[in-house]
């Protein structure tokens, strides 16, 4: 079945504690991203990765690292939380469209991280 | 700056009854719009891409239209299974292939 896969789908932890979020797809998609969703804010990206080794910041970059060296892995990483960094994550992938196509984004079923 | 707009808010429709949602949008050039449903705990999962206006696509009881300031999304007859938040997202022809602005959603209910 194809899909994205997010783990864990729940985490608690405590302000400085570092955690990774990871993701995976088997679609053999170029195209990753992390996405957080907030109330009255939607959905935000936070980084996107075009291929293994190639990502750049989206529009809420602070506090996060990611890392592509694999196709299908994309993980997520606070090194310190903080606070305002409880929020829904979610990952997504889709198909590199080049210049002209855009394909639709493929969603994992979300991370719901609480820092204390 | 580029935004996307989606209103109204929140929707309550009893079954039967036919609605729209907008989402309206200011871009430097659009390369497309997207229409995605959301459940209460779930990923988004995609509905429609448009590309330029004039272009209508339909499934089922929705149907997404596009102009060149804004898109709708047509709900014909809902029933209470179409209760979801739907979200639209559109990406600018001058950022990345994988760059997208989301809005932050219509939450639709549906009354039997």
């Amino acid at each position: 079945e194809a899909q994205v896969t997010q783990n864990p789908r729940y985490l608690i932890t405590v302000t400085g504690k570092k955690l990774t979020v990871t993701c995976s797809q088997n679609m053999n998609h170029e195209y990753m991203s992390w996405y957080r969703q907030d109330p009255g804010l939607g959905l935000r990206q936070i980084y996107y990765s075009m291929n293994v080794e190639v990502t750049d910041k989206g529009d809420v970059p602070e506090g996060y690292k990611v890392s592509r060296k694999e196709k299908r892995n994309f993980p997520l990483i606070l090194e310190s939380p903080s606070p305002n960094q409880t929020s829904l994550y979610f990952c997504a992938s889709s198909l590199d469209g080049g210049s002209n196509l855009v394909y639709e984004q493929y969603f994992g079923p979300g991370t719901r991280l609480t820092v204390t | 700056e580029d935004q996307v707009t989606q209103s109204p808010e929140a929707l309550r429709l009893q079954e039967g009854e036919s609605s729209s949602l907008n989402c309206s949008y200011t871009v430097s050039g659009l390369r497309g719009l997207f229409w995605y449903r959301q459940d209460p705990g779930k990923g988004p999962e995609f509905l429609f891409t448009l590309y330029s206006a004039g272009e209508e696509k339909e499934k089922e009881r929705l149907k997404a239209t596009l102009t060149k300031k804004e898109s709708f999304l047509h709900i014909t007859a809902p029933k209470p299974e179409d209760s979801a938040t739907y979200l639209c997202a559109v990406q600018p022809k001058w950022v990345s292939g994988n760059q997208f602005y989301f809005g932050t959603g219509t939450s639709l209910t549906v009354i039997p």
